[in-house]
């Protein structure tokens, strides 16, 4: 199937652990994203990589890393995770340039982060 | 002022109604507009994008742009219990061109009743 996968589903870790949650497009997409969705489910950019490089960066803590190895995959390594960081992270992806379909986001099915 | 505004409902219909939903936007240079629908504990679907004033019609879905205005909204038609979910407004404000920041309001609740 086409589309975009993430792993783990559920991560569940303590203060002050380093996790990272991975990402795969096998859309073609040359653009992907991270998004975290709160508690209150609002759903807000972090990064964004296009053909590996970052183009978006909306002021994320240092403690959040994206690593873009090729186009079809973005990771998301956190340090010293703390309370704070329990969400639901989201990848995406999309193709950039004018034509059908053109911007258009599609979202991998979440990461579920607890950190207790 | 936020920056893509929706009612959180919850919004609810009987089933076979038309259901309404609204978003306003405040930056006037934004040039692309979706709606996702997200299902509880899923992840967002996109179901409608539109770039042009006027109307967009998909299947049960029609999306309507009015740039003057600031304003989108997504009619669904024949609402079915299966509609029963949050929509999400998004808007690039960037536009084309300008890299593909999308920003979400904070959904409408949608609830169809049989």
């Amino acid at each position: 199937d086409t589309a975009v996968s993430q792993t783990p589903k559920y991560l569940v870790t303590q203060m002050g652990n380093d996790k990272s949650i991975k990402c795969e497009q096998n859309l073609g997409h040359d653009t992907m994203y991270w998004y975290k969705q709160d508690s209150k489910k609002f759903l807000k950019i972090m990064f964004s990589y296009n053909n590996k490089e970052l183009i978006i960066n909306e002021t994320v803590p240092n403690r959040f890393s994206p690593k873009s190895p090729d186009k079809a995959h973005l990771n998301l390594h956190i340090n010293s995770l703390e309370l704070g960081d329990s969400a639901v992270y989201f990848c995406a992806s999309s193709q950039e340039g004018p034509g059908t379909g053109a911007y258009e986001q599609y979202f991998g099915p979440g990461t579920r982060l607890t950190v207790t | 002022q936020k920056e893509v505004e929706q009612n959180s409902g919850p919004l609810s219909v009987p089933e076979g109604a038309i259901a309404s939903l609204n978003c306003t936007y405040s930056d006037r240079v934004s040039q692309s507009f979706f709606w996702y629908r997200q299902y509880s504990g899923k992840s967002p679907e996109l179901i409608m994008s539109i770039y042009s004033n006027g109307d967009k019609e998909d299947g049960r879905f029609t999306a309507q742009l009015n740039k003057a205005s600031q304003y989108v909204s997504l009619l669904i038609r024949d609402s079915q219990p299966s509609d029963s979910a949050t929509y999400l407004c998004a808007v690039n404000p960037l536009g084309p061109g300008g890299g593909n920041k999308l920003t979400f309001g904070t959904g409408t609740q949608l609830k169809v009743e049989l």
